[in-house]
């Protein structure tokens, strides 16, 4: 079965930029989506189709999906950005990630 | 605006059934597909299938398959997720949620409702 694989934690000083992987075989054939999802929360859609943004979400969300490999970068990360990230794709069935621990501190 | 409304908390037994349901408003409800996804507490989103709410067509996570059924009712905007033979590993929050992508080699979830916990203990 196919897998997306993002690493389980990361941790950015407010400001800085924060870049979450997601990574399987041919990715960048596919279309990747990303959400995030705070504590206690339904989660919430910040990039679909690789790189679009939805509205109402900053333009310091931006995305790209090239060779095995999708990011999310999050630049100027605030402290309203900490959450849990999903990338998400298609493979004869939706796939998720595994989910990226966002700690801005 | 558009808003997807899930009906409450659940306690189920094992071997039971639960249905769960989703009212939508704010949009057309045939006009997109419906997919349901649950997350264990703690753990990250799984996705269980999804329904075509024009055409009642579904299609079903491998994993669920012969235990989910998924349908709607037109009339009311409302779509529906049943899970059968509920063990205690089923116990999460599910959601249901709209595809925006109108495709079937690729999904984009852009609303998701507030989530229902079903709990399934003895």
């Amino acid at each position: 079965s196919y897998e997306l694989t993002q690493p389980p934690s990361l941790s950015v000083s407010p400001g800085q930029t924060a870049s979450i992987s997601c990574s399987a075989e041919k990715l960048g054939h596919k279309y990747v989506c990303w959400y995030q999802q705070k504590s206690g929360q339904s989660p919430v859609l910040v990039i679909y189709q690789d790189s679009k943004r939805p509205s109402g979400i900053p333009e310091r969300f931006s995305g790209s999906n090239s060779g095995n490999t999708a990011t999310l970068t999050i630049s100027g990360t605030q402290a309203m950005d900490e959450a849990d990230y999903y990338c998400q794709a298609w493979d004869s069935g939706t796939v998720f990630g595994g989910g990226t621990k966002l700690t801005v501190l | 605006q558009v808003q997807l409304v899930q009906s409450g908390a659940e306690v189920k037994k094992p071997g039971a059934s639960v249905k769960v349901s989703c009212k939508a408003s704010g949009y057309t409800f045939t006009s997109f597909d419906i997919n349901w996804v649950r997350q264990a507490s703690g753990q990250g989103l799984e996705w269980m299938g999804w329904m075509n709410a024009y055409s009642g067509d579904t299609g079903y996570e491998q994993k669920f398959q012969g235990r989910v059924t998924m349908t709607r009712n037109t009339s009311i905007g409302t779509a529906y997720m049943e899970l059968s033979s509920l063990r205690s590993e089923d116990t999460a929050v599910y959601y249901c949620v709209r595809d925006l992508s109108y495709s079937s080699s690729w999904k984009v979830f852009d609303y998701w409702g507030q989530g229902t916990l079903v709990t399934v203990s003895s």
